[in-house]
């Protein structure tokens, strides 16, 4: 079955330190990817998405990712967490055979401390 | 320009009641997606309309869900005889239209059903 899966449903990291969030996903075509975050009782906001083309895109806050089609992957980061970041974050993807329907993980909860 | 609205935010009711969730998506926009969020989960998708019809409802659990979208906007999500296992968050999402290279999803804030 096509499947997103996040590695880690919890991250914790230092402020200032590297954000690495997993993601990789089954589908035997190239998806379209996405990454939202998700703060405390509000909606998903989009992070970044891969449609086509260029494979390194960029994101709002200071985020990227990579579409890496050898590791059916697509990990976020970003060089220097923030408190603000502190958030759970869900890596989602149109999958072979989905539809418009969005795929989503399980989700990361990252945590950010002093 | 308002992003996607729900209301209630919070909904309690008790095991066997009938509750309606409503939806109001981005003006102008034609395509409209519910989702379900359990705790500890991603969401999960149960239903879109493209315009008035609903174009992929698979994601229904069973024939206690229906949703609307009579005039090809606002939404309402309806669950009948509701059970513990309903209670989760409802996530609406509206996009521009269909394809995908139209279809990036704006989501509102979901309304928290909890049943007793």
């Amino acid at each position: 079955a096509q499947s997103v899966t996040q590695l880690g449903s919890h991250v914790s990291v230092s402020e200032g330190a590297l954000v690495l969030l997993r993601c990789n996903y089954s589908s035997s075509v190239p998806p379209y990817l996405f990454w939202y975050v998700q703060y405390p009782n509000q909606g998903l906001q989009l992070l970044l998405k891969y449609t086509t083309g260029a494979t390194l895109v960029k994101g709002i806050n200071g985020f990227e990712a990579e579409f890496k089609k050898s590791e059916t992957s697509f990990h976020l980061t970003k060089p220097s967490a923030h408190m603000s970041d502190a958030a759970e974050y869900f890596c989602a993807g149109f999958l072979t055979g989905g539809g418009n329907k969005l795929t989503f993980g399980t989700g990361t909860q990252l945590k950010v401390e002093l | 320009g308002a992003g996607v609205s729900q209301t209630p935010s919070n909904k309690v009711t008790e095991k066997g009641k009938y509750v309606e969730l409503r939806c109001d998506p981005i003006s102008g926009h034609t395509a409209l997606y519910w989702y379900r969020q359990s705790l500890g989960q991603g969401p999960e998708f149960l239903i879109y309309f493209q315009g008035t019809g609903a174009a992929d409802d698979s994601g229904l659990p069973n024939d206690r869900f229906f949703a609307v979208r009579p005039e090809g906007s606002v939404s309402t999500l309806k669950i009948q005889r509701t059970e513990r296992g309903d209670s989760a968050v409802y996530l609406c999402a509206s996009s521009e239209g269909v394809g995908r290279a139209y279809n990036e999803q704006f989501f509102g804030p979901g309304t928290r059903l909890t049943v007793l």
